[in-house]
């Protein structure tokens, strides 16, 4: 079956680079996706990346899929207070919103 | 964005009874709403995925009569949780989207507590 796995927690001091990890075990996932959930709200999608592609940057995010390792990375550059959340990676066969498999998801922690 | 609003955000309920969560699309028509439940330091695992106007498709392991799914227009699903057991307790979050393959939005969550 689908496994997502990611490490529960991180802690960075502001200003630096943060860098979530995920692996997943089926090599069939067509979309790989980054979800934000931040306390007392719903997961925000951030941002996502199709299997055939290596890199996405996105403004202080960038994603990184090494397809063959099945390992999905999600680097946040300058690292503010406002970004400490849980950080969840999910893949999809299909794409969009469909029958998501999620990770345990990631606290990150930004301290001053 | 799209907005995604579920009710309530918590609620605690005593053992053997019913509770009902609802999830509303706000400002778009949801053809589609999945539910999901969150064990402490768990993933969130799909329960169900529930189209307008059918019944729902349950994930294997999911008791169809236990966590009954109504999806009766397109902007509201509800879940109920019957006879509601402590095992029960978890958090609970749907997501809707207005097609097929595309993105979900998320609801805030609702956190169940069964005592």
């Amino acid at each position: 079956g689908e496994d997502v796995e990611q490490s529960l927690f991180l802690s960075v001091r502001e200003g630096d680079s943060s860098v979530i990890n995920c692996t997943y075990t089926d090599s069939s996932s067509t979309y790989l996706y980054w979800y934000k959930q931040e306390p007392g709200a719903g997961l925000q999608l951030l941002t996502y990346i199709f299997s055939n592609m290596d890199m996405k940057q996105d403004q202080r995010l960038t994603v990184l899929l090494n397809k063959k390792d099945k390992h999905l990375s999600l680097r946040i550059a300058d690292t503010q207070t406002g970004d400490s959340a849980i950080y969840f990676c999910a893949e999809s066969l299909t794409g969009g919103g469909n029958k998501l498999t999620f990770g345990t998801g990631t606290q990150l922690k930004v301290e001053l | 964005g799209a907005v995604v609003s579920q009710h309530p955000s918590r609620v605690i309920c005593k053992s053997g009874t019913s509770v009902k969560i609802e999830c509303r699309s706000l400002d778009f028509q949801a053809t589609t709403m999945f539910w999901y439940r969150q064990f402490p330091k768990q993933s969130l695992m799909l329960m169900a995925t529930s189209n307008e106007g059918s019944k729902a498709t349950y994930e294997q392991g999911v008791e169809k009569d236990k966590f009954l799914i109504n999806h009766a227009s397109l902007t509201l699903s509800t879940l109920t949780v019957t006879s509601a057991h402590p095992e029960d307790s978890s958090f609970y979050i749907c997501s809707a989207q207005t097609g097929q393959n595309t993105e979900a939005f998320f609801g805030q969550g609702t956190r169940l507590t069964v005592v």
